[in-house]
């Protein structure tokens, strides 16, 4: 079936990196577009980056611009968020998701209709 | 950039009744590009309305989406218990712009 797990949480100290990753299964992963979402703790969603579904051209939201590279590998049908100069407002529930798929004959957007488990990031000293 | 913004903050109705939820747009939104989500207590998102009225896959009828422009309705009939959630209206595309609501919880009462 259609699936995204996350995986490369845990627990860092300020100043420090991390990669996450989404693997994807049971759809054509490189035909879509790909997005990471977070939600702190007790609050709500927040876009965070996304990337085409060539890998071409990759988004971020201000908050995270020049620390987290978006990238995707679609032989390895899998999405990649690598997070560095981590600071403790990164603390957050990562979601994977996809949106938009490109064909022959265009692009089209059906919002986010499928979404990861998440994978948690907490960011301490 | 476009910024949602999501009424009321919280929604406390009984079973049966309608709910209403209100997301307005600081600018107009293009293409339909107007999404709905809903996240139980523990639970990822999941996608309801998308193009401001397409139910997505095995979204019951209950649930209906509405509006144009720069203001939006996410209809829920007949509450069930199982409904309760907060919802976030989305605004995505292709222009680059992605931004999330701050969302609505509806309860029981």
């Amino acid at each position: 079936q259609v699936q995204l797990v996350e995986s490369g949480g845990g627990v860092v100290q300020p100043g420090e990196s991390l990669r996450l990753s989404c693997a994807a299964s049971g759809f054509a992963f490189s035909t879509y577009a790909m997005h990471w979402v977070r939600q702190a703790p007790g609050k709500g969603l927040e876009w965070v980056a996304a990337i085409s579904f060539n890998g071409y051209n990759a988004y971020y939201a201000d908050s995270v611009k020049g620390r987290f590279s978006i990238s995707k590998d679609n032989f390895k049908n899998t999405l990649y968020l690598d997070m560095i100069s981590l600071r403790p407002e990164d603390t957050a529930v990562y979601y994977c998701a996809r949106l938009g798929y490109c064909s022959g004959g265009g692009c089209f957007y059906y919002g986010m209709d499928v979404w990861g488990q998440g994978t948690t990031v907490t960011v301490s000293s | 950039e476009i910024v949602l913004t999501q009424s009321p903050g919280t929604l406390s109705l009984s079973p049966g009744e309608r709910a209403a939820l209100s997301c307005r747009a600081s600018q107009t939104v293009r293409k339909n590009f107007l999404a709905w989500y809903q996240q139980k207590p523990g639970q990822t998102p999941r996608l309801l309305i998308h193009g401001i009225s397409t139910r997505a896959t095995d979204i019951p009828d209950r649930f209906s989406g509405s509006g144009s422009g720069t203001d939006f309705t996410l209809t829920i009939n007949r509450l069930e218990p199982e409904d309760v959630a907060v919802y976030y209206c989305h605004h995505y595309g292709d222009a680059a712009s992605w931004t999330f609501g701050p969302g609505t919880k509806v309860e029981i009462k």
